[in-house]
């Protein structure tokens, strides 16, 4: 069984600049989601795919957007970096139902300078 | 709108004693709650999944009690050893609403 697997694991962009993050689900988990954790901070839910649709977000601005391909990996893409946008940036896999448990990645490190 | 708090924030403890971490949400009206640990620069790693119809759970060394109507959970971690030295994380829900974390070290 193949794990949540990110791409890259670190980064470095300036500010206004444009990223593309990447993830690959779990075997068999057809549900991605995105959440970023600021440095000392728990992880703040960004949105959420289910079968290639957006299927909730959390409070980020639209520059934040997602796909979620065919295969159910997914992309996370931010547009005009801002410094506050470094952050430990994971994704989470799952068996799309509520009470199925979330397998995590090991994150992409992205700082803005 | 969910909050978490996880109480204490860090914790010191030597090799072999048992101990437990805490964590409260504000919303009692919850799928599950889910402990994590978080090593240094890295993921999250899954340790234990409560429904909210379950009271608790187990996994070896770990036992995780759940009471919605007061809002609680306990991580119980029993004969702590180096290795566990981590941030434990718990979360509630689906989209998961985390708390900061207790970061946990065990002294040898």
């Amino acid at each position: 069984e193949t794990g949540v697997t990110q791409s890259p694991t670190h980064l470095i962009k300036t500010r206004g600049q444009q990223v593309t993050l990447r993830c690959s689900s779990q075997s068999g988990h057809n549900t991605v989601s995105w959440y970023q954790q600021a440095l000392g901070q728990g992880p703040q839910f960004i949105f959420q795919y289910y079968r290639e649709e957006e299927n909730g977000r959390g409070n980020f601005p639209p520059r934040f957007s997602g796909l979620q391909f065919p295969n159910y990996s997914s992309e996370l893409n931010v547009n005009a970096l801002e410094l506050d946008d470094s952050a430990l940036y994971l994704c989470a896999s799952s068996l799309g139902s509520y009470n199925s448990p979330l397998h995590f990645g090991n994150g992409t490190r992205l700082t803005v300078t | 709108k969910q909050e978490v708090t996880q109480i204490p924030a860090a914790l010191s403890v030597p090799e072999g004693e048992n101990l437990v971490l805490n964590c409260s949400f504000t919303d009692s009206a919850i799928y599950n709650l889910q402990w994590f640990r978080q090593d240094p620069g890295k993921g999250l790693t899954s340790l234990l999944l409560i429904q909210s119809s379950q009271r608790e759970q187990t996994s070896g060394r770990l036992n995780a009690s759940l009471d919605k109507s007061s809002g609680r959970s306990t991580l119980y971690i029993a004969a702590s050893q180096p290795g566990d030295s981590a941030t434990y994380l718990c979360a509630v829900n689906t989209p998961l609403v985390f708390g900061k974390g207790t970061r946990l070290s065990v002294i040898a």
